[in-house]
């Protein structure tokens, strides 16, 4: 199985600042059709997850334009320009190139 | 407005079974794929199965391969997973998500505890 690693696992952030989270994939994610399968999903506490971004970095419906995904092969990243109150939350990535579609461990934002 | 709602969860005892459902509205339910995860604390978020449109194909992780069976019926609007053989590890809150370049919508999931 594609094993998906984020960094780190736990993000102090000061609101109004930006953030930025890494996620590596043990395999290439590019997929015999020439994309590429990387989500973000953000779940804050008490929710279920709610997707941000797909196939790297095309935001998802309502997604406000501070989230912003990027990347290719094997290195991804999630950058948040500004932190607000609301995206405290854990946010995990997860590829959808190879069966069985594997998420990363996850990564705990909160405001110092 | 996309609605998915899951129910059917509850406490069973080891080896014993259970069946979830999920309600799909807001959406045309027969053209899309639709996968099951679920989420522990020893585990995090495991992708389980998810099923065609049409219900002619379906996919298994390892791990529930065997003991769990994905279905729908596009009449109802639903969405089903038979749980069978069933393991303390199979403990998790289960969330119906349609999929859709990745999961898209999740429903608010239904906690299944194993234990005797």
């Amino acid at each position: 199985d594609v094993v998906m690693t984020q960094s780190p696992l736990s993000l102090p952030v000061t609101l109004g600042q930006p953030a930025s989270i890494s996620c590596r994939s043990s395999h290439s994610l590019v997929h015999s059709d020439g994309n590429t399968y990387l989500n973000w999903f953000q779940q804050r506490p008490g929710q279920s997850p709610r997707r941000l971004i797909y196939k790297i970095s095309i935001r998802g419906s309502g997604v406000p334009d501070r989230f912003s995904g990027s990347g290719s092969g094997t290195d991804f990243t999630l950058k948040i320009s500004r932190v607000e109150a609301e995206d405290v939350g854990v946010y995990y990535c997860m590829q959808g190139t190879h069966w069985p579609r594997t998420f990363g461990q996850g990564t705990k934002v909160e405001i110092k | 407005e996309v609605q998915l709602v899951e129910s059917g969860g509850g406490l069973v005892q080891p080896g014993g079974s259970l069946r979830l459902s999920c309600g799909a509205s807001g959406f045309t339910f027969s053209r899309f794929w639709m996968i099951w995860v679920r989420q522990s604390p020893g585990r995090g978020l495991e992708l389980l199965s998810n099923i065609k449109p049409d219900g002619s194909e379906k996919y298994y992780v390892d791990s529930v391969k065997g003991r769990f069976t994905i279905s729908r019926d596009n009449a109802k609007n639903s969405l089903y997973l038979q749980m069978n053989s069933l393991r303390a590890e199979d403990t998790a809150v289960y969330y119906c998500v349609r999929d859709n370049w990745g999961p898209e919508y999740w429903g608010q999931g239904t906690l299944v505890t194993v234990s005797s």
